[in-house]
Protein backbone atom coordinates (compact mmCIF):
# COMPACT_ATOMS: atom_id res chain seq x y z
CA UNK A 1 0.00 0.00 0.00
CA UNK A 2 1.31 3.37 -1.06
CA UNK A 3 -0.86 5.46 0.91
CA UNK A 4 -0.10 9.16 -0.01
CA UNK A 5 2.23 10.17 -2.33
CA UNK A 6 3.43 13.53 -3.09
CA UNK A 7 5.67 14.68 -5.84
CA UNK A 8 7.73 16.70 -6.05
CA UNK A 9 9.58 16.10 -3.03
CA UNK A 10 11.93 19.35 -3.69
CA UNK A 11 11.59 22.13 -6.21
CA UNK A 12 13.20 25.52 -6.27
CA UNK A 13 10.84 28.60 -7.98
CA UNK A 14 11.53 31.76 -9.48
CA UNK A 15 9.52 34.30 -8.51
CA UNK A 16 6.47 34.64 -11.03
CA UNK A 17 6.77 31.20 -11.86
CA UNK A 18 4.05 28.11 -11.57
CA UNK A 19 3.93 24.34 -10.57
CA UNK A 20 1.86 21.97 -9.51
CA UNK A 21 2.09 19.67 -6.68
CA UNK A 22 0.53 16.67 -7.26
CA UNK A 23 -0.81 14.36 -4.33
CA UNK A 24 -2.20 10.65 -5.14
CA UNK A 25 -4.20 8.05 -2.27
CA UNK A 26 -4.88 5.13 -3.00
CA UNK A 27 -6.64 4.09 -0.03
CA UNK A 28 -10.41 5.31 -1.37
CA UNK A 29 -10.78 8.03 0.88
CA UNK A 30 -13.18 10.90 0.23
CA UNK A 31 -11.29 13.65 2.53
CA UNK A 32 -8.50 15.19 1.06
CA UNK A 33 -6.19 17.88 2.59
CA UNK A 34 -3.20 20.34 1.79
CA UNK A 35 -1.36 21.98 4.61
CA UNK A 36 1.70 24.42 4.39
CA UNK A 37 4.16 23.97 7.14
CA UNK A 38 6.35 27.06 7.98
CA UNK A 39 9.13 26.64 10.94
CA UNK A 40 7.78 26.94 14.38
CA UNK A 41 3.94 27.83 13.13
CA UNK A 42 2.37 24.49 12.85
CA UNK A 43 0.55 23.11 10.14
CA UNK A 44 -1.65 25.30 8.24
CA UNK A 45 -5.02 24.29 6.26
CA UNK A 46 -4.62 25.52 2.41
CA UNK A 47 -7.29 23.96 0.67
CA UNK A 48 -9.59 20.74 1.52
CA UNK A 49 -12.17 18.30 -0.95
CA UNK A 50 -14.81 15.94 0.79
CA UNK A 51 -15.14 14.39 -2.51
CA UNK A 52 -14.14 14.21 -6.41
CA UNK A 53 -15.54 17.83 -7.32
CA UNK A 54 -15.82 18.86 -3.87
CA UNK A 55 -13.54 21.68 -3.21
CA UNK A 56 -13.18 24.73 0.06
CA UNK A 57 -10.67 26.93 0.78
CA UNK A 58 -9.11 26.43 4.52
CA UNK A 59 -7.04 28.92 6.69
CA UNK A 60 -4.65 29.91 4.02
CA UNK A 61 -5.88 29.69 0.43
CA UNK A 62 -4.58 33.07 -1.27
CA UNK A 63 -2.24 32.47 -3.90
CA UNK A 64 -2.89 28.81 -4.72
CA UNK A 65 -6.03 27.05 -6.32
CA UNK A 66 -7.26 23.33 -6.46
CA UNK A 67 -8.96 20.56 -8.30
CA UNK A 68 -10.40 17.00 -7.44
CA UNK A 69 -11.53 15.10 -10.54
CA UNK A 70 -11.36 12.10 -9.09
CA UNK A 71 -11.00 10.44 -5.25
CA UNK A 72 -7.31 9.63 -5.84
CA UNK A 73 -5.58 12.98 -6.94
CA UNK A 74 -5.98 16.54 -5.30
CA UNK A 75 -3.45 18.69 -7.08
CA UNK A 76 -2.60 21.81 -5.71
CA UNK A 77 -1.24 24.57 -8.00
CA UNK A 78 0.70 27.58 -7.07
CA UNK A 79 0.20 30.51 -9.29
CA UNK A 80 2.75 33.58 -9.34
CA UNK A 81 5.32 32.37 -7.14
CA UNK A 82 6.03 34.20 -3.88
CA UNK A 83 8.65 34.31 -1.34
CA UNK A 84 5.97 34.31 1.00
CA UNK A 85 5.38 30.37 -0.31
CA UNK A 86 8.43 29.07 0.80
CA UNK A 87 7.51 26.57 3.00
CA UNK A 88 6.85 22.53 3.17
CA UNK A 89 3.61 21.39 1.95
CA UNK A 90 2.00 18.20 2.98
CA UNK A 91 -1.17 16.31 1.54
CA UNK A 92 -3.34 14.19 3.96
CA UNK A 93 -6.08 12.00 2.99
CA UNK A 94 -8.60 11.33 6.09
CA UNK A 95 -10.20 7.62 7.31
CA UNK A 96 -13.71 8.03 7.39
CA UNK A 97 -13.84 5.61 10.62
CA UNK A 98 -11.02 6.65 13.07
CA UNK A 99 -10.68 10.34 11.15
CA UNK A 100 -7.13 9.35 11.04
CA UNK A 101 -5.38 11.86 8.63
CA UNK A 102 -2.28 9.87 6.51
CA UNK A 103 0.38 12.53 5.74
CA UNK A 104 2.07 12.34 2.19
CA UNK A 105 6.08 12.81 2.55
CA UNK A 106 5.70 16.19 1.57
CA UNK A 107 7.33 18.95 -0.83
CA UNK A 108 10.05 21.08 0.21
CA UNK A 109 9.21 24.33 -2.14
CA UNK A 110 11.84 27.17 -2.05
CA UNK A 111 10.95 30.65 -4.20
CA UNK A 112 13.97 32.71 -4.93
CA UNK B 1 -10.35 31.90 12.82
CA UNK B 2 -10.60 28.85 15.40
CA UNK B 3 -7.24 28.36 17.24
CA UNK B 4 -5.71 25.92 19.32
CA UNK B 5 -3.50 27.27 21.45
CA UNK B 6 -0.26 24.50 22.32
CA UNK B 7 2.72 24.32 24.80
CA UNK B 8 5.35 24.60 25.73
CA UNK B 9 6.62 25.07 22.38
CA UNK B 10 9.68 23.88 22.97
CA UNK B 11 11.32 21.17 26.06
CA UNK B 12 14.70 19.61 26.77
CA UNK B 13 14.66 16.74 29.06
CA UNK B 14 17.20 14.50 30.35
CA UNK B 15 16.47 10.98 29.36
CA UNK B 16 14.06 9.11 31.95
CA UNK B 17 12.17 11.99 32.72
CA UNK B 18 9.02 12.93 31.92
CA UNK B 19 7.25 14.94 29.60
CA UNK B 20 4.32 16.73 29.19
CA UNK B 21 2.50 19.11 26.31
CA UNK B 22 -1.31 20.85 26.78
CA UNK B 23 -3.26 21.96 24.12
CA UNK B 24 -5.95 24.66 24.86
CA UNK B 25 -9.49 25.80 22.61
CA UNK B 26 -11.34 28.86 23.76
CA UNK B 27 -14.02 26.93 22.11
CA UNK B 28 -15.48 23.33 22.95
CA UNK B 29 -14.04 20.51 20.81
CA UNK B 30 -15.55 17.35 19.15
CA UNK B 31 -12.69 15.68 19.13
CA UNK B 32 -8.81 15.76 19.40
CA UNK B 33 -6.13 14.12 17.70
CA UNK B 34 -2.17 13.88 18.62
CA UNK B 35 0.65 13.50 15.88
CA UNK B 36 3.98 13.08 16.16
CA UNK B 37 6.64 14.28 13.89
CA UNK B 38 10.23 13.46 13.69
CA UNK B 39 12.90 15.10 12.50
CA UNK B 40 12.82 15.70 8.54
CA UNK B 41 9.53 13.83 8.77
CA UNK B 42 5.67 14.12 8.33
CA UNK B 43 3.63 13.82 11.24
CA UNK B 44 1.61 10.48 11.97
CA UNK B 45 -1.52 9.93 13.72
CA UNK B 46 -0.62 8.92 17.72
CA UNK B 47 -4.71 9.00 18.65
CA UNK B 48 -7.87 10.38 18.58
CA UNK B 49 -10.09 11.36 22.05
CA UNK B 50 -13.99 11.95 21.71
CA UNK B 51 -15.41 11.64 24.93
CA UNK B 52 -15.40 14.30 28.30
CA UNK B 53 -12.80 13.44 30.21
CA UNK B 54 -11.58 10.19 28.14
CA UNK B 55 -8.02 8.93 29.01
CA UNK B 56 -6.11 6.61 26.79
CA UNK B 57 -2.64 4.93 27.35
CA UNK B 58 -0.12 3.87 24.44
CA UNK B 59 2.81 1.98 26.50
CA UNK B 60 4.18 5.23 28.35
CA UNK B 61 1.93 7.58 26.56
CA UNK B 62 -1.00 9.33 28.80
CA UNK B 63 -3.52 10.72 26.82
CA UNK B 64 -6.09 12.92 28.26
CA UNK B 65 -9.28 14.81 27.21
CA UNK B 66 -10.73 17.61 29.65
CA UNK B 67 -13.90 17.17 31.66
CA UNK B 68 -15.05 20.40 29.15
CA UNK B 69 -13.37 19.18 25.89
CA UNK B 70 -11.40 22.62 25.59
CA UNK B 71 -8.30 21.01 26.88
CA UNK B 72 -6.22 17.86 26.30
CA UNK B 73 -2.27 16.86 27.38
CA UNK B 74 -0.25 14.23 26.42
CA UNK B 75 1.98 12.68 28.61
CA UNK B 76 5.21 10.76 28.16
CA UNK B 77 6.96 8.59 31.18
CA UNK B 78 10.37 8.31 31.26
CA UNK B 79 11.02 9.37 28.03
CA UNK B 80 13.82 8.02 25.72
CA UNK B 81 15.96 9.19 22.72
CA UNK B 82 13.01 7.81 20.21
CA UNK B 83 10.68 9.92 21.59
CA UNK B 84 12.51 12.70 20.08
CA UNK B 85 10.37 14.95 17.45
CA UNK B 86 7.26 17.15 17.60
CA UNK B 87 4.12 16.76 18.97
CA UNK B 88 0.89 18.17 17.62
CA UNK B 89 -2.33 18.50 18.61
CA UNK B 90 -4.95 18.69 16.00
CA UNK B 91 -8.81 19.61 17.08
CA UNK B 92 -12.34 19.92 15.27
CA UNK B 93 -14.56 23.06 16.59
CA UNK B 94 -17.88 21.83 17.44
CA UNK B 95 -20.43 23.19 14.76
CA UNK B 96 -17.55 23.15 12.32
CA UNK B 97 -17.35 20.55 9.50
CA UNK B 98 -16.09 17.55 10.79
CA UNK B 99 -13.91 17.38 8.30
CA UNK B 100 -11.58 20.28 9.38
CA UNK B 101 -8.91 20.10 11.77
CA UNK B 102 -7.02 22.95 13.15
CA UNK B 103 -3.41 22.31 14.80
CA UNK B 104 -1.43 23.57 17.36
CA UNK B 105 1.76 25.03 16.73
CA UNK B 106 3.47 21.85 18.18
CA UNK B 107 6.10 21.29 20.87
CA UNK B 108 9.64 19.71 19.96
CA UNK B 109 10.90 17.87 22.09
CA UNK B 110 14.17 17.31 22.85
CA UNK B 111 15.77 14.21 24.65
CA UNK B 112 19.22 14.55 26.13
CA UNK B 113 20.96 10.84 26.56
Amino acid sequence: NAGVTQTPKFRILKIGQSMTLQCTQDMNHNYMYWYRQDPGMGLKLIYYSVGAGITDKGEVPNGYNVSRSTTEDFPLRLELAAPSQTSVYFCASRALGTGELFFGEGSRLTVL
Amino acid sequence: GQQVMQIPQYQHVQEGEDFTTYCNSSTTLSNIQWYKQRPGGHPVFLIQLVKSGEVKKQKRLTFQFGEAKKNSSLHITATQTTDVGTYFCAGTHSGAGSYQLTFGKGTKLSVIP
